[in-house]
């Protein structure tokens, strides 16, 4: 498994803003990725962060809105961008340390409530 | 539209007991499948995987999958207060890292 962190924990922002969301973790992995979970509902996926690429985002969801980074091989950012009240939701950061596919562990969230 | 099915529940089962917990995928090419457990208010942690058909057994946990009638479903034995939480069920195909998430099935073990 890997040890996954991630900042802020939880976040109330105005409408028009953005928040920077960051995701730690201790051992270099190739892909990350982003999900949203939005209130009483399941995950869905953003984006895959690939580290030296642009991000590949999942239908529905654009750079503009949800611009990604991934500087090196431990460390992303998902940006939510201009928020409205619709944004509020837990971001999700999770990884597949062994790169199969098959193992993915999610960091502890970060709960976002958009005012 | 690739999904995967979940009845929401709750279900409720007294503790020892077995609790069978359910999913349909709609993808035949999804390879692989997911079981996650969810406390409320944390993070999903992962509890096991299964691609083949049959059983996998993991200590309390037992996955099944059926891959001609779409079917997965996870066998909690000697269920425990501590299971109660909403169990998720996701599927993967194989060409993607991309996991597909069903809505969950909110499980209560009474004491």
């Amino acid at each position: 498994s890997a040890v996954i962190s991630q900042k802020p924990s939880r976040d109330i922002c105005q409408r028009g803003t953005s928040l920077t969301i960051q995701c730690q973790v201790d051992s270099q992995v190739t892909m990350m990725f982003w999900y949203r979970q939005q209130p009483g509902q399941s995950l869905t996926l953003i984006a895959t962060a690939n580290q030296g690429s642009e991000a590949t985002y999942e239908s529905g969801f654009v750079i503009d809105k949800f611009p990604i980074s991934r500087p090196n091989l431990t460390f992303s950012t998902l940006t939510v961008s201009n928020l409205s009240p619709e944004d509020s939701s837990i971001y999700l950061c999770s990884v597949d340390p062994g790169g199969s596919g098959n193992e993915q562990f999610f960091g502890p969230g970060t709960r976002l409530t958009v005012l | 539209q690739k999904e995967v099915e979940q009845n929401s529940g709750p279900l409720s089962v007294p503790e020892g007991a077995i609790a069978s917990l359910n999913c349909t995928y709609s993808d035949r090419g999804s390879q692989s499948f997911f079981w996650y457990r969810q406390y409320s208010g944390k993070s999903p942690e992962l509890i096991m995987f299964i691609y083949s058909n049959g059983d996998k057994e993991d200590g309390r946990f037992t996955a099944q999958l059926n891959k001609a009638s779409q079917y997965v479903s996870l066998l909690i034995r000697d269920s425990q207060p501590s299971d109660s939480a909403t169990y998720l069920c996701a599927a993967r195909g194989d060409s993607s890292y991309k996991l597909i998430f069903g809505s969950g099935t909110r499980l209560l073990v009474r004491p």
